[in-house]
């Protein structure tokens, strides 16, 4: 089974700043996906972005940037140019590649709340 | 286009009741997912639909819940004799069946279900 780690239960930032989510997983697949949600209060989740584990490129998504570890199975989350509105409850999800090509159930992380101060 | 809506928003019930949550995907999208967001939790999975099937339920905790997609589209969780446990949020996920980059799951906004 697969599980994932966020080991940051809170984090805040100064707007403008800089900060990264850590998150750590486990998972004796080889071909598999990488994501990081946002949900704001209003609940909905956002997807912020995602990963190919087979891609050594770590994927960027304007200010938002991974650093994707796959040794050390690491996939943490940068926010560079904090803004007010990424206040939020961040979470990073696994899911492996369906075998058939098909779609596969998520592994979510227990989530960061951060929060970007004026 | 429009994104994955959940009915209702917010539904409180009773201990022993039973309750009906409707999720609508993205048209289009073949796979439906249904998870559990427990108070400071992340999401749980609890089934996922390719077309009508369920083709894994094994996220479901108990025979009290039970889901369907008759046409392959809309899906509804049902949830007999409801224990205060029960009380969480229920998040609805769609994604377009083929893999790759369809693989992305985009979810609904929820439904609060309380169990007094």
């Amino acid at each position: 089974a697969q599980t994932v780690t966020q080991s940051q239960p809170e984090m805040s930032v100064q707007e403008a700043e800089t900060v990264t989510l850590s998150c750590t997983y486990d998972t004796s697949e080889s071909n598999y996906y990488l994501f990081w949600y946002k949900q704001p209060p209003s609940r909905q989740m956002i997807l912020v972005i995602r990963q190919e584990a087979y891609k050594q490129q770590n994927a960027t998504e304007n200010r938002f940037s991974v650093n994707f570890q796959k040794a050390a199975k690491s996939f943490s989350l940068k926010i560079s140019d904090s803004q007010l509105g990424d206040t939020a409850m961040y979470f990073c999800a696994f899911m492996k590649h369906g075998i058939q090509g098909g779609s596969e159930k998520l592994v979510f992380g227990k989530g960061t709340k951060l929060t970007v101060n004026p | 286009g429009a994104g994955v809506s959940q009915t209702p928003s917010n539904k409180v019930t009773e201990k022993g009741k039973y309750v009906e949550l409707r999720c609508d995907p993205i048209s289009g999208h073949t796979a439906l997912y249904w998870y559990r967001q427990s108070l400071g939790q992340g999401p749980e999975f609890l089934i996922y639909f390719q077309g009508t099937g369920a083709a894994d339920d094994s996220g479901l905790p108990n025979d009290r819940f039970f889901a369907v997609r008759p046409e392959g589209s809309v899906s509804t969780l049902k949830i007999q004799r409801t224990e205060r446990g029960d009380s969480a949020v229920y998040l609805c996920a769609s994604s377009s069946l083929g893999g790759g980059i369809t693989d992305t799951q985009y979810f609904g906004p929820g439904t609060r279900l309380t169990v007094l």
